[in-house]
């Protein structure tokens, strides 16, 4: 099992820009989130699913998009990239059943 | 509204000391809090976590420390090593929802 994949690891937007992080996992999780982490902020929750077709907003949804429309993918989505959204993305994902979390090992997004 | 509060932000402890990481929740109605390990560059990975039920979970040289009427919970890391050098993060969740994470803590263990 590969667990959780994100891609890609690095990415430099110009500000306007858009562009989808993706997050694939072969776990057959049911639930994936995305966080953004930033320095003494911790762990943010941007959005989340809870099975295919079905998504919801976390702690701070403003300016991402989601889609779930298989159980392996959950892509995040940038339309109009801004400054403030220069940060570090995590994708994750466990079972129904289970609380434990399976990170990826990250993106890390600059907006200029 | 910060609902997981963690302390210290920031931490250096000897080699085979005891590293302490607090961490104090509002919301009563939580029921699993697990404790969070960071590697730079990588994902954080489950370490260690713990229902109300208990008041204390050590798997090796870690240990939650669980106060449910001060709403209070702690890691304990003995003799710790330069390979705990880490971030470490506290998290609270009820009944299979999401999970709130604390804001972290950097561990510095000196050799």
């Amino acid at each position: 099992n590969a667990g959780v994949t994100q891609t890609p690891k690095f990415q430099v937007l110009k500000t306007g820009q858009s562009m989808t992080l993706q997050c694939a996992q072969d776990m057959n999780h049911e639930y994936m989130s995305w966080y953004r982490q930033d320095p003494g902020m911790g762990l943010r929750l941007i959005h989340y699913s809870v099975g295919a077709g079905i998504t919801d907003q976390g702690e701070v949804p403003n300016g991402y998009n989601v889609s779930r429309s298989t159980t392996e993918d959950f892509p995040l989505r940038l339309l109009s990239a801004a400054p403030s959204q220069t940060s570090v993305y995590f994708c994750a994902s466990r079972t129904a059943a289970n609380e434990k979390l399976f990170f990826g090992s990250g993106t890390q997004l600059s907006v200029l | 509204q910060q609902q997981v509060k963690q302390s210290p932000q920031s931490l250096i402890v000897q080699k085979g000391g005891i590293s302490i990481i607090n961490c104090a929740y509002e919301n009563t109605a939580f029921d699993y809090f697990p404790w969070y390990q960071q590697f730079p560059g990588k994902g954080p990975a489950l370490l260690i976590a713990i229902r109300p039920d208990v008041s204390e979970k050590k798997e090796g040289r870690f240990t939650i420390s669980f106060n449910k009427s001060a709403k209070q919970f702690s890691l304990h890391i003995m003799d710790s090593q330069p390979g705990d050098s880490a971030t470490y993060f506290c998290a609270a969740t009820a009944g299979y929802s999401t999970l709130t994470f604390g804001k972290g803590t950097m561990l510095l263990v000196s050799p």
